[in-house]
């Protein structure tokens, strides 16, 4: 079965530097890749995935990833991160079946 | 176009009673999702269904059961609750199996006493 691996439990990061969430995952076949952000009492949103094609991703607000295959690894980055930034952060990966493995989340915090 | 939403958004119950917790979605997806966040445990999977009429279970199915009976609505059961099924729940919808991203609901906070 595929398993998301988030080895941080917690980021920190000043405000106006650059933020790395790294996430790393174990498939049978070609992955699906995905970032999601959760704020207080909210359900995820969806930050930006990784089907196929080039290996670094563009999403939402300004977030960017970079998918690399021979390490299993797809770790989200910000050249400059906002304190509204702060947030738990999930990768999530699928295989060729229909269900979805999360990892356990990291928790960004950015201070002004 | 409210997306997904979930109720009731906050529930009690006591150990043994039973209650169904209903997920709709109006952006006509076909796939849906159960999900349990528990703390440093991040979501699991519960039950999915990849169609109307049509469900599996997913990485944590003990003590629940699920429906489809429409494309559009997506409910969970829980039988009999127990203290450990106390937790946050999520539904998700997709419209693709594989390459799609999944919209979540609001999120219902049961605790069982």
């Amino acid at each position: 079965a595929q398993s998301v691996a988030q080895p941080e439990d917690q980021v920190n990061v000043a405000e106006g530097n650059p933020l790395t969430v790294k996430c790393t995952y174990s498939v049978s076949g070609n992955p699906y890749l995905f970032w999601y952000v959760q704020y207080p009492n909210r359900g995820l949103q969806f930050l930006l995935k990784y089907i196929t094609g080039d290996n670094l991703v563009k999403g939402s607000y300004g977030f960017e990833a970079e998918f690399n295959k021979s390490q299993t690894s797809f770790h989200l980055k910000k050249p400059s991160a906002l304190v509204s930034d702060s947030a738990l952060y999930f990768c999530a990966v699928r295989d060729i079946r229909q269900d979805v493995r999360f990892g356990a989340g990291t928790r960004l915090t950015v201070k002004p | 176009n409210a997306g997904v939403t979930q109720t009731p958004k906050f529930r009690v119950l006591k150990t043994g009673q039973s209650m169904t917790l209903l997920c709709a979605q109006d952006m006509n997806h076909e796939y849906m999702y159960w999900y349990r966040q528990d703390p440093g445990m991040g979501l699991r999977l519960i039950h999915y269904s990849v169609g109307e009429g049509t469900t599996a279970k997913g990485e944590v199915p003990d003590g629940y059961n699920v429906s489809r009976l429409k494309k559009q609505n997506f409910l969970l059961g829980l039988e009999s609750a127990a203290p450990s099924q106390t937790s946050v729940y999520f539904c998700a919808s997709s419209y693709s199996p594989r390459g799609g991203e999944q919209y979540f609901g609001p999120g219902t906070r049961l605790t069982v006493t």
